[in-house]
């Protein structure tokens, strides 16, 4: 299975500042036949199922604002949210799509400092 | 616009087995793959497998002896069946769906619709 490993586990950013959170996976998700990263992003908000924000490691889903931006490559990645707003309180979640088991990151709570 | 309901007993005996369903509106079951993801209260996320609605499947092999997956595509459901069920087995139950952001031929298995979900506890 490929572990997929977030940090920090939690982090409080004052409203406008640059929120950055880490995931690691522990093998490659880098197809090499498309050159693309098989990972993906979430936010879960209390009592509400997980939003996918991000896929292909870098491509925001339809209506995700553009606060939000994925990077990274082969091992390591990250989700910047550029200028934190007070809705984007949430958990968020990486998960990658290389291969099955389909396997997520434990998670990063962000609060407002 | 496409949602999923899930559906079935909140409560489960130990040794018993778990079922919910799935049903998709908005779209065809037959568009996608189509997952069952669970999330035990205050943890994070566990992907229990998939289903084509072909009939082709994909488990998680920490649960594939007791997990099977079942499409009815006459009714635009899947569903979820898990036998043996302890109290780890407590969880949030979501049904997804596979977006299929393909590029070059390969599709990534990204969630992009989620159903509300329903807890299920495991107890006597």
């Amino acid at each position: 299975d490929i572990v997929m490993t977030q940090s920090p586990d939690s982090l409080a950013v004052s409203l406008g500042e640059r929120a950055t959170i880490n995931c690691k996976s522990s093998q490659s998700v880098l197809y090499s036949s498309n050159n693309k990263n098989c990972l993906a992003w979430y936010q879960q908000k209390p009592g509400q199922p997980p939003k996918l924000l991000i896929y292909w490691a870098s491509t925001r889903e339809s209506g995700v604002p553009d606060r939000f931006s994925g990077s990274g490559s082969g091992t390591d990645f990250t989700l910047t949210i550029s200028s934190l707003q007070a809705e984007d309180v949430a958990v968020y979640y990486c998960q990658q799509c290389y291969s099955t088991p389909l396997t997520f990151g434990g998670g990063t709570k962000v609060e407002i400092k | 616009q496409v949602q999923l309901q899930e559906s079935g007993p909140g409560l489960v005996k130990p040794s018993e087995t778990l079922s919910l369903t799935c049903t998709v509106s908005g779209d065809s079951i037959s568009s996608h793959y189509w997952s069952w993801i669970r999330q035990p209260p205050g943890k994070g996320l566990e992907w229990i497998g998939y289903i084509y609605y072909s009939g082709n499947t994909n488990y998680n092999p920490s649960l594939k002896s007791r997990v099977t997956i079942s499409v009815d595509a006459s009714k635009n459901q899947f569903s979820l069946k898990l036998s043996s069920v302890t109290a780890a087995d407590t969880a949030m139950y979501y049904c997804a769906r596979d977006g299929r952001y393909c590029s070059g031929g390969i599709c990534s298995r990204a969630f992009d619709i989620w159903g509300q979900g329903t807890m299920v506890t495991v107890s006597s």
